[in-house]
C-alpha cells in the first residue's frame, strides 16, 4: 500500500484565494482525520471521519474551513478565505481501528501571505 | 478533558547516552489508549507504540522502551544508547473511550543527539 497520499506537499497562495487540500487515505481504513501543525498549537485535531461521515467537527477553526469525504478513498479540506494564520502544515491520517495507531500522510505546508 | 503533558519541550545528549522522554495525561475515562510518535526532521509522523490501559506492562522495542504507570498517569519512553538519527520530535498522544478517534497530541520533545 502506498500509505495515506496528501497533495499538493507545498501551496503558497495569497490571502483571499481558496486553498483545497486532498487526501487519499489507506485502502480498507474506515477513520480519516485532518490535523493541524503549527508551532504555537502543535497538533491539533480539526476533523474525523468515520466512514465517510463526519463525527467530530469541534476542532474546525472557524466557518472559513470546511471538509468533505465524498467516498471511502478521497478527502478534502478546504480554507475560503485564507489568510495569513492560516499557515500551517495540515495532516491527513487513517485508521482501521485495530490497534495500529494512525497512519499519516506526508502534509501539506501550507504559506498564505 | 483530556489532556498530554509533555514538560520537556527540547532535550539534548551526547550520542550513545541513555534519555527518556516523559509523558503525563489527564483523562476520566477508565478505558483509554496512550501512544508515542516521532516526527524526523523530514516531517513525517511516524506511529512507535499504542498501548490500552489495561495493560500496564513495560514494553521494550530494540533500544526504546516504555513505562506505563497508571498510579502517576505517565507513560514514559526511553531511548537506550542513543544515536544521532533518533533526533527528533516525539509526540506523546492519548485517545479516550477505548477506540481510536480523537488522538489528543501533546506539544513534543525536541530530542537533539549530538554526535
Amino acid at each position: 500500500d502506498a500509505g495515506v497520499i496528501q497533495s499538493p506537499r507545498h501551496e503558497v497562495t495569497e490571502m483571499g484565494q481558496e486553498v483545497t487540500l486532498r487526501c487519499k487515505p489507506i485502502s480498507g481504513h474506515d477513520y480519516l482525520f485532518w490535523y493541524r501543525q503549527t508551532m504555537m498549537r502543535g497538533l491539533e485535531l480539526l476533523i474525523y471521519f468515520n466512514n465517510n461521515v463526519p463525527i467530530d467537527d469541534s476542532g474546525m477553526p472557524e466557518d472559513r474551513f470546511s471538509a468533505k469525504m465524498p467516498n471511502a478513498s478521497f478527502s478534502t479540506l478546504k480554507i475560503q478565505p485564507s489568510e495569513p494564520r492560516d499557515s500551517a502544515v495540515y495532516f491527513c491520517a487513517s485508521s482501521d481501528s485495530r490497534g495500529t495507531g494512525y497512519t499519516f500522510g506526508s502534509g501539506t505546508r501550507l504559506t498564505v501571505v | 478533558a483530556q489532556k498530554v503533558t509533555q514538560a520537556q519541550t527540547e532535550i539534548s545528549v551526547v550520542e550513545k547516552e541513555d534519555v527518556t522522554l516523559d509523558c503525563v495525561y489527564e483523562t476520566r475515562d477508565t478505558t483509554y489508549y496512550l501512544f508515542w510518535y516521532k516526527q524526523p526532521p523530514s516531517g513525517e509522523l511516524v506511529f512507535l507504540i499504542r498501548r490500552n490501559s489495561f495493560d500496564e506492562q513495560n514494553e521494550i522495542s530494540g533500544r526504546y522502551s516504555w513505562n506505563f504507570q497508571k498510579s502517576t498517569s505517565s507513560f514514559n519512553f526511553t531511548i537506550t544508547a542513543s544515536q544521532v538519527v533518533d533526533s527528533a520530535v516525539y509526540f506523546c498522544a492519548l485517545s479516550e473511550n477505548g477506540i481510536d478517534d480523537k488522538i489528543i497530541f501533546g506539544k513534543g520533545t525536541r530530542l537533539h543527539i549530538l554526535p
